[in-house]
Order: structure tokens, then C-alpha cells, then sequence
């Protein structure tokens, strides 16, 4: 099973801010398929980001992926006030499928 | 516009059986692999495993013992069955679409809670 720790456990960043999250997988993710998504209070996951780069139908460009192998990183270039929430990184190239324990992205 | 909607039991007592179905609406059932992800109240995300519309499965080991899923192509829906739940099978049951068995999770039901309690 690929183990996904993700860093940190809490962002605490000012509006307009860039955020920078990591995943860092305990063996290299087959295909890069590695995805990231959005979960806001109440809500079920959003998928933002697949193939660890490829941002998803109706994203926008302010979130971006990058990272190969076992180490990934979703960027927000600037933080909106919608975009305070969990993220979740997930990987599909192997089974199980699984999630990191996510990162909190808070109002400082 | 394809959507999921799951329903079943909000309560279910330890040692019995856990049952959802999720029925699918605005697409057909035919062309992805319907998968199930719990939450647990620490909000860990855990992926339960998932039947494509043909009926081949791929369960997590962790669960392979006491799961199984179902497809019922005629009503667009998709079924689970945990059985021999306890506490820790409390979480938030989601359903979710995949067009691979190797693919991510573009569509996602709202969720139903499950508490496992007498």
C-alpha cells in the first residue's frame, strides 16, 4: 500500500497569499496519477487537479500541480476566500487507492 | 448532468450488516467503475473499493473480508453491503464515479453518515 503524508498539517496565510502543499509518497506513484482535492465544510471532495498537473473541468488557473514520482505540490497562487478549506491528495496507480490525511488551508 | 445520490440506514447496530445503494441519474451506469470512499470523523479519507458496470470488483484488503458490492444496471444503481460493522465503521459513506479502474474521482455523491452504535 502507497502511503501519502502531506505538509503541513495547517496553512495559515492571509487572502492574495500563495500556498504551497506537499505529498510525499512512501514509493513512487505508477503513472504519476496522483490527484488533488478541495473539501470545504460540510461538502463532499472536489476534484481540482489529476495526473499530478492536469487541472480539472472548470478549475481555476490560480491552482496548479506539479511533481513526479514521490514528491507533488498543489500551489495556490493566490488565495480567495472560497479557496480556505482541506486538501487532500490521493494516489489511483496503485491498489489500494489512497488519500494523505490532508493539509488545512486557515485564515491567518 | 450526471448525479449521485446515496440512501440507507443512518444507524446500524454492531455486528449487523451495513447497507447503501447509490443511484445514478443524468448518465448511464455502462461506462465507469462506481466506487465507494468513507470519511471518518477524524476526516481521513479511505477508499472502500469499487464494481464496474459489468460487475468486476476490486475491494481494499482492509475490508475485502466483510464487503460486497453489487450493480443493478436496470435501476442505474450501484449497492454495498459491510458486514460485521462495529464503531469503527463509522464515517461518512460517499459514492463516487471513476472512468477507469485506474482513474481519479470526478463526480462525488454528498455523503451519508453511518453511525454503528446499539
Amino acid at each position: 500500500e502507497i502511503v501519502l503524508t502531506q505538509s503541513p498539517g495547517t496553512l495559515s496565510l492571509s487572502p492574495g497569499e500563495r500556498a504551497t502543499l506537499s505529498c510525499r509518497a512512501s514509493q513512487s506513484v505508477s503513472g504519476n496519477y496522483l490527484a488533488w482535492y478541495q473539501q470545504s465544510p460540510g461538502q463532499a471532495p472536489r476534484l481540482l487537479i489529476y495526473g499530478a498537473s492536469t487541472r480539472a473541468s472548470g478549475i481555476p488557473d490560480r491552482f496548479s500541480g506539479s511533481g513526479s514520482g514521490t514528491d507533488f505540490t498543489l500551489t495556490i497562487s493566490r488565495l480567495e476566500p472560497e479557496d480556505y478549506a482541506v486538501y487532500y491528495c490521493q494516489q489511483y496507480g496503485g491498489s489500494p487507492r489512497t488519500f494523505g490525511q490532508g493539509t488545512k488551508v486557515e485564515v491567518k | 448532468q450526471m448525479q449521485l445520490q446515496e440512501s440507507g440506514p443512518g444507524l446500524v447496530k454492531p455486528s449487523e450488516t451495513l447497507s447503501l445503494t447509490c443511484a445514478v441519474s443524468g448518465g448511464s451506469i455502462k461506462f465507469y467503475f462506481w466506487t465507494w470512499i468513507r470519511q471518518t470523523p477524524g476526516k481521513e479519507l479511505e477508499w472502500i473499493g469499487h464494481i464496474s458496470s459489468t460487475g468486476y470488483t476490486d475491494y481494499n484488503p482492509s475490508l475485502k473480508s466483510r464487503l460486497t458490492m453489487s450493480v443493478d444496471s436496470s435501476k442505474s444503481q450501484f449497492s454495498l453491503n459491510l458486514n460485521s460493522v462495529t464503531a469503527a465503521d463509522t464515517a461518512i459513506y460517499y459514492c463516487a464515479s471513476a472512468t477507469t479502474s485506474y482513474s481519479y474521482f470526478d463526480l462525488w455523491s454528498r455523503g451519508s453518515l453511518v453511525t454503528v452504535s446499539s
